[in-house]
């Protein structure tokens, strides 16, 4: 199965900063990857996938973007409604594999 | 408005068997391929199974292989994952979730339902 890494596994933030989120996977995956936003309670929100394509509707502040198997996320300036927990996935494969996930609190 | 709906959650013991069922509107359920995925309490996600458009193609988890089974009744607009031989390991939110068309991302989530395995 291919191994999903993400760091941070938690960090403190300000609204206004820039925030950037790290995933590894354990083999190629070309760009198939996903991130989802999951705040307490709820259920994941697709936020990009192809590594790097903003699902409709997602705010501009975040992007996405690949490099070898190192895949970031990156929120350009954070807002009250970010604070939740960040997953990564890859999709290249069966079993899809999901990352720990990083979770954003209030500095 | 596009829904997916879970229910059949619950406690059940272990060994015991539930059915899940997830009741699909808003889109043309036929022509996308669903997944189960599952969240233990304070833990992170995990992939379940995954289920064709027509059925045809399934795949599980080996955490749940030959215990669970995925369908779809394309003409009721409906998914169910039937889970047999239940641990407590498989106490969790289930969540089912709509496969996006250009790629195995899931796009439109459920609210999930609990399923608590315990004695």
């Amino acid at each position: 199965d291919i191994q999903m890494t993400q760091s941070p596994s938690s960090l403190s933030a300000s609204v206004g900063d820039r925030v950037t989120f790290i995933c590894r996977a354990s083999q190629d995956i070309n760009s198939w990857l996903a991130w989802y936003q999951q705040k307490p309670g709820k259920a994941p929100k697709l936020l990009i996938y192809s590594a790097s394509t903003l699902q409709s509707g997602v705010p501009s502040r975040f992007s996405g973007s690949r490099s070898g198997t190192d895949f970031t996320l990156t929120i350009s300036s954070l807002q009250p409604e970010d604070f939740a927990t960040y997953y990564c996935q890859q999709a290249k494969t069966f079993p899809v594999t999901f990352g720990g996930g990083t979770r954003v609190e209030i500095k | 408005e596009v829904q997916v709906v879970e229910s059949g959650g619950g406690l059940v013991q272990p060994g015991g068997s539930l059915r899940l069922s997830c009741a699909i509107s808003g889109f043309t359920f036929s022509s996308y391929e669903m997944t189960w995925v599952r969240q233990a309490p304070g833990k992170g996600l995990e992939w379940v199974s995954y289920i064709s458009s027509s059925g045809t193609t399934t795949y599980y988890a080996d955490s749940v292989k030959g215990r669970f089974t995925i369908t779809r009744d394309n003409a009721k607009n409906s998914l169910f994952l039937q889970m047999n031989s239940l641990r407590a390991e498989d106490t969790a939110v289930y969540y089912c979730a709509r496969l996006q068309v250009s790629g195995w991302y899931e796009d439109v989530w459920g609210q999930g339902t609990m399923v608590t395995v315990s004695s």
